[in-house]
């Protein structure tokens, strides 16, 4: 089945301690990026990348950092998550960027 | 900056009526418009893509519409279901997705 996956799906963690959600599409998709979905605020794009080894920051990247060393994988990583980074996050990919996006299921973080 | 509209924020309807979500954008430099359905605690599912070439994309019941030169574009659903209670988004691509808040439909059986 063609999807995007995301682990963990819920996670509730401290202040500082470094985290890691991973992405993965089984889809042979070139371009992959991170959203944040916030109350109000809507989505708002974290990170993106076109292909392998080739990032670029969204409209919200600071506290972020993600990395694409393989095509089918785009982990987001928190360094020293805050508070203010209590978000649902989605992962997407497509095989374009003007192409279709297709979500992973979210995952809801909560950073205390 | 692209700005993205949707009106109503909130629908309510009796099943089997036909509705009609809105949105508007700022910016008519786009690629294309996707409209997304989003269920509670689930991603985001695409509906339809409109390239900015083309007036309208239909999908079973789903039939959207898109107008560039004025930003705006339509999402018609005919014959509503309660299945079709989700909140419905839809984004545009210039050299970025921007996404409205969305459309939070409830279909009342």
């Amino acid at each position: 089945e063609a999807q995007v996956t995301q682990n963990p799906r819920y996670l509730i963690t401290v202040t500082g301690k470094k985290l890691t959600v991973t992405c993965s599409q089984n889809m042979n998709h070139e371009y992959m990026s991170w959203y944040r979905q916030d109350p109000g605020l809507g989505l708002r794009q974290i990170y993106y990348s076109m292909n392998v080894e080739v990032t670029d920051k969204g409209d919200v990247p600071e506290g972020y950092k993600v990395s694409r060393k393989e095509k089918r994988n785009f982990p987001l990583i928190l360094e020293s998550p805050s508070p203010n980074q209590t978000s649902l996050y989605f992962c997407a990919s497509s095989p374009d960027r003007a192409d279709t996006q297709y979500f992973g299921p979210g995952t809801r973080l909560t950073v205390l | 900056k692209q700005e993205v509209t949707q009106i109503p924020a909130a629908l309510s309807v009796p099943e089997g009526e036909n509705l009609v979500l809105n949105c508007s954008f700022t910016d008519s430099a786009i690629y294309n418009l996707q409209w997304f359905r989003q269920d509670p605690g689930k991603g985001l599912t695409s509906l339809l893509l409109i390239q900015s070439s083309q007036r309208e994309q239909t999908s079973g019941r789903l039939n959207a519409s898109l107008d560039k030169s004025s930003g705006r574009s339509t999402l018609y659903i005919a014959a509503s279901q309660p299945g079709d209670s989700a909140t419905y988004l839809c984004a545009v691509y210039g050299n970025k997705l921007v996404f409205g808040a969305g459309t939070i439909l409830r279909v009342k059986s």
